[in-house]
């Protein structure tokens, strides 16, 4: 079973262009995260989705952030324009369901710089 | 809010040997669940082990353990006979278990270094 799946692993992009990552969850998982990772910090969440609905966006900056979730399969995770302090690590997670209690699934990340 | 935090920076060990690593929180809530995971230089977070606030029982997965002091808001793991490959940073993570509140709060990490 593939897992999560991000694109691209890395980028490197001059402040005030516009940046997208891509994500595709494990099959059948109902529920997807994006995460930030800032260099030597834990993870912290940007938004989650339940199916193709966003319910949780509270920590993200939605004057340069931007996320859909087509057909609640596939997301995308946009900055426009992107910023020096955007420069981290930009994960994605899946889960089952949002009931879901456990430890769910990451993917390997896209690590942005912004010059 | 929850936050979780991890004190030590850095840890070493050497190979075969026993190292813990600490983690603290700070939360109102009395049900939650507790993890660490392991994020190697892949960057891929692997979820090394998980405990249940309402278990008094520790969590266990085979080289892995946890001591879990939920008065002291403490969550500890050990990591006994280490390999090269335990050699990663490590998180600390906290989850409500309340309602649709379904977010990881990670403490900052440790860096473990196996020295051969």
């Amino acid at each position: 079973e593939a897992g999560v799946v991000q694109s691209p692993r890395y980028k490197i992009i001059e402040k005030k262009q516009p940046v997208a990552f891509w994500c595709n969850p494990i099959s059948g998982h109902n529920t997807l995260y994006w995460y930030r990772q800032n260099l030597g910090q834990g993870p912290e969440l940007l938004i989650r989705y339940e199916n193709e609905e966003a319910v949780d966006d509270s920590q993200l900056p939605k004057d340069r952030f931007s996320a859909e979730r087509l057909k609640g399969v596939d997301s995308t995770l946009k900055i426009q324009p992107a910023e020096l302090g955007d420069s981290a690590v930009y994960l994605c997670a899946s889960s089952p369901d949002g009931r879901y209690l456990w430890g769910y699934t990451f993917g390997s990340g896209t690590r942005l710089t912004v010059v | 809010a929850q936050t979780v935090t991890q004190s030590q920076p850095e840890m070493s060990v050497q190979e075969a040997e026993t190292v813990t690593l600490s983690c603290t929180y700070d939360t109102s809530e009395s049900d939650y669940y507790l993890f660490w995971y392991k994020q190697p230089p892949s960057r891929q977070m692997i979820l090394v082990i998980r405990q249940e606030a309402y278990k008094q029982q520790n969590a266990t997965e085979n080289r892995f353990s946890v001591n879990f002091q939920k008065a002291a808001k403490s969550f500890s793991l050990k990591i006994s006979d280490s390999q090269l490959g335990d050699a990663a940073m490590y998180f600390c993570a906290y989850r409500s278990a309340i309602g649709g509140a379904q977010k990881l709060v990670f403490g900052q990490g440790t860096r473990l270094t196996i020295n051969p």
